[in-house]
């Protein structure tokens, strides 16, 4: 089973701030997704990276695939307090669909 | 677009009976459906991969007698926890895809069992 590592799992910081979240595995993935979750909802898509090298950015954020498709991070310039929530990336197993979650980073972006 | 529904929001059960969530996709036709379990303040959990009139694949440790999965419709799943223990409160959620490999996900389920 393929495996997911995200870091760090908790982030607190000031508004106005730059942050990185890593997500590290020694496996390759087909694709991979990174996602935000509100307390007591289902996770939300925000980006789907799948060729090895890939940027996208969406507004302030910068979602970046590594060369060999076994690793992601994902930036946020001048956080918001509505930044907050729960960050997972999650990998896509050999072209199956099937996801493999990172562990979350929660991010607490203060006023 | 893209939607998944999820119902009930939240249930609350008395230990030893039985619990059917519901997944809908709204807008798509989902051939694959996965069912997630996530405990407080942690990842997800894949329990169960569903495709359309097949049977479906669990992961290693779940019980599938216990989690019954149907997916008679490529727009519902459903998820039957069976004999629902307060071990197994939790919070569900399902997502579902389509002819893309990317996953849309329900609003959850919080199970409760008292």
């Amino acid at each position: 089973t393929q495996l997911l590592e995200q870091s760090p799992q908790f982030l607190s910081i000031q508004e106005g701030e730059n942050l990185t979240v890593y997500c590290n595995s020694s496996s390759v993935f087909s694709s991979l997704q990174w996602y935000r979750q509100e307390p007591g909802e289902g996770p939300v898509l925000l980006v789907t990276v799948v060729t090895g090298g890939e940027v996208k950015k969406l507004k302030r954020l910068t979602f970046q695939f590594g060369d060999a498709r076994k690793d992601s991070s994902l930036h946020i310039t001048a956080a918001q307090p509505g930044d907050t929530g729960l960050y997972l990336c999650a990998g896509e197993e050999n072209n199956t669909g099937k996801l493999i979650f990172g562990q979350g980073t929660t991010l607490q972006v203060k006023p | 677009g893209a939607v998944v529904s999820q119902h009930p929001s939240w249930v609350i059960c008395k230990s030893g009976t039985s619990v059917k969530i519901e997944c809908r996709s709204l807008d798509f036709q989902a051939t694959t459906m996965f069912w997630y379990r996530q405990f407080p303040k942690q990842s997800l959990m894949l329990m169960a991969t569903s495709n359309e009139g097949s049977k479906a694949t669990y992961e290693q440790g779940v019980e599938k007698d216990k989690f019954l999965i149907n997916h008679a419709s490529l727009t519902l799943s459903t998820l039957t926890v069976t004999s629902a223990h307060p071990e197994d409160s939790s919070f569900y959620i399902c997502s579902a895809s389509g002819s893309t490999y990317e996953q849309y996900f329900g609003p959850g389920t919080r199970l409760t069992v008292t």
